[in-house]
């Protein structure tokens, strides 16, 4: 079994750049899929990165994912800051079970 | 536009039980691996359970094995999941989700309350 841990909150000012990293203890980043989803408040999960770096249609290129081999780590980036992305953010891996990270709560300030 | 809906929630006394569904639209049910999710009030995403597209491969978390059975029937486009001995941690919205992919979920319903308490 392994675990994600994410920080708990970021913030930072409209049009600006924020990245909310995501690590793995437990196994190896690269061998399964790093996948990052929005909630907002009140609604249920979206996809906005899947397979570590891949953007399902609709979500705007201001979104970008990356693996880390060396730090056994995933990152989400979100860059050119809206306040519509104002929400928390999970990361999600496998390997015989499905695990969620803690969350992010991202403040657009 | 593929959608998932959710039913079945409640408030349930402790040892008590559920079935929960939910519903495909959009989408031939039995192309997607499915998941049920759960989030507690102001906690995080916690997945449950996971059945592949033609039910003959089910996986639980520790916390439920034993006391959930996730089971689905493609030609009704439906999942379910049956709560047994229902406990107050598992008070929570829980969320059915799917893909075409084993590994993530791609689509989700808008979750369904579940309450355990006396």
């Amino acid at each position: 079994k392994f675990t994600l841990t994410q920080p708990h909150s970021v913030s930072e000012s409209p049009g600006k750049t924020v990245t909310i990293s995501c690590t793995r203890s437990g196994g190896n980043i690269a061998n399964n899929y790093v996948q990052w989803y929005q909630q907002r408040p009140g609604s249920s999960p979206t996809t906005v990165i899947y397979e570590d770096d891949q953007r399902p249609s609709g979500v705007p290129d201001r979104f970008s994912g990356s693996i880390d081999s060396s730090s056994n780590s995933a990152s989400l980036t979100i860059s050119g800051l809206k306040a519509e992305d104002e929400a928390d953010y999970y990361c999600q891996s496998h390997d015989t079970s499905w695990v969620f990270g803690g969350g992010t709560r991202v403040t657009v300030l | 536009e593929v959608q998932l809906v959710e039913s079945g929630g409640n408030l349930v006394q402790p040892g008590g039980s559920l079935r929960l569904s939910c519903v495909a639209s959009g989408v031939t049910l039995s192309r997607y691996w499915m998941h049920w999710v759960r989030q507690a009030p102001g906690k995080g995403l916690v997945w449950v359970s996971r059945i592949n597209s033609d039910g003959s491969s089910k996986i639980y978390a520790d916390s439920v094995k034993g006391r959930f059975s996730i089971s689905r029937d493609n030609a009704k486009n439906t999942m379910y999941l049956q709560m047994n001995s229902l406990r107050a941690e598992d008070t929570a919205i829980y969320y059915c989700s799917g893909g075409y992919k084993y590994y993530y979920m791609d689509v989700w319903g808008k979750g369904t309350t579940v309450t355990v308490s006396s």
